[in-house]
């Protein structure tokens, strides 16, 4: 069954640390995948993607992500974390049906807390 | 550029009832989807329009039902309303033209409340 899987529920690091939150998927063909971030009452904001070719892949906000076909891992990373990070975190897997787009396969979301 | 709009912000309902969500996407993309997302879990998935019809459904009863008019504008009814069904409810727009490689934006959602 094509899933994904947040490790984490809840992280809290203090400001000026380095990030890095976890996410495994299980998909038979090749991935989509997708990193979102929630705030506090917010819809979800797109902060990097992975379709194909480099497997680092750079997103808003200073975020980066590694895909890892091998671990079946696409972690997301931050090296400095800022007080405005604090928000939830979900990473997703896009379905897709040869040339036609599908629905998006989300983990359960972490949960990011920076401390001063 | 607006993005995705969705109305209301908020809506309190009583079991039982039927409820309207409204989703207006992006400029320009021509696909819906609709999400739910309990508190504290991801978003998922119940259905996508394209062209005015309902082309994906996720595992979701038939209570829920979708419209797509020829603007693109989206509706999620919902009917016989359960307690479980208090949620945040997200409209996604994106564009089939770019195939599988498409990337969905989101708007702010609609928190339904049950009582």
């Amino acid at each position: 069954a094509q899933s994904v899987t947040q490790p984490d529920i809840h992280i809290t690091v203090s400001e000026g640390a380095s990030l890095e939150l976890r996410c495994n998927y299980s998909y038979g063909a090749t991935p989509y995948l997708f990193w979102y971030v929630q705030s506090p009452g917010q819809g979800l904001q797109l902060l990097l993607k992975y379709f194909s070719g480099d497997t680092l892949v750079q997103g808003i906000k200073g975020f980066e992500a590694e895909f890892k076909r091998s671990q079946s891992s696409f972690n997301l990373r931050k090296p400095s974390v800022h007080w405005s990070d604090a928000a939830e975190y979900f990473c997703a897997v896009g379905r897709h049906y040869g040339g036609s787009q599908g629905n998006l396969i989300f983990g359960k979301g972490t949960k990011l807390s920076v401390k001063p | 550029d607006a993005g995705v709009t969705q109305s209301p912000t908020h809506l309190i309902k009583t079991r039982g009832q039927q409820v309207t969500l409204r989703c207006s996407p992006k400029s320009g993309h021509d696909t819906v989807s609709w999400y739910q997302q309990a508190l504290g879990q991801g978003p998922q998935f119940i259905f996508q329009y394209y062209e005015e019809e309902e082309r994906q459904r996720g595992n979701f009863p038939d209570r829920f039902s979708g419209h797509q008019f020829p603007n693109y504008s989206s509706e999620l009814n919902v009917n016989a309303l359960l307690l479980g069904d208090s949620a945040l409810y997200l409209c996604a727009s994106s564009s089939d033209d770019r195939g599988a490689k498409n990337i969905q934006y989101f708007g702010a959602g609609t928190r339904l409340s049950v009582l």
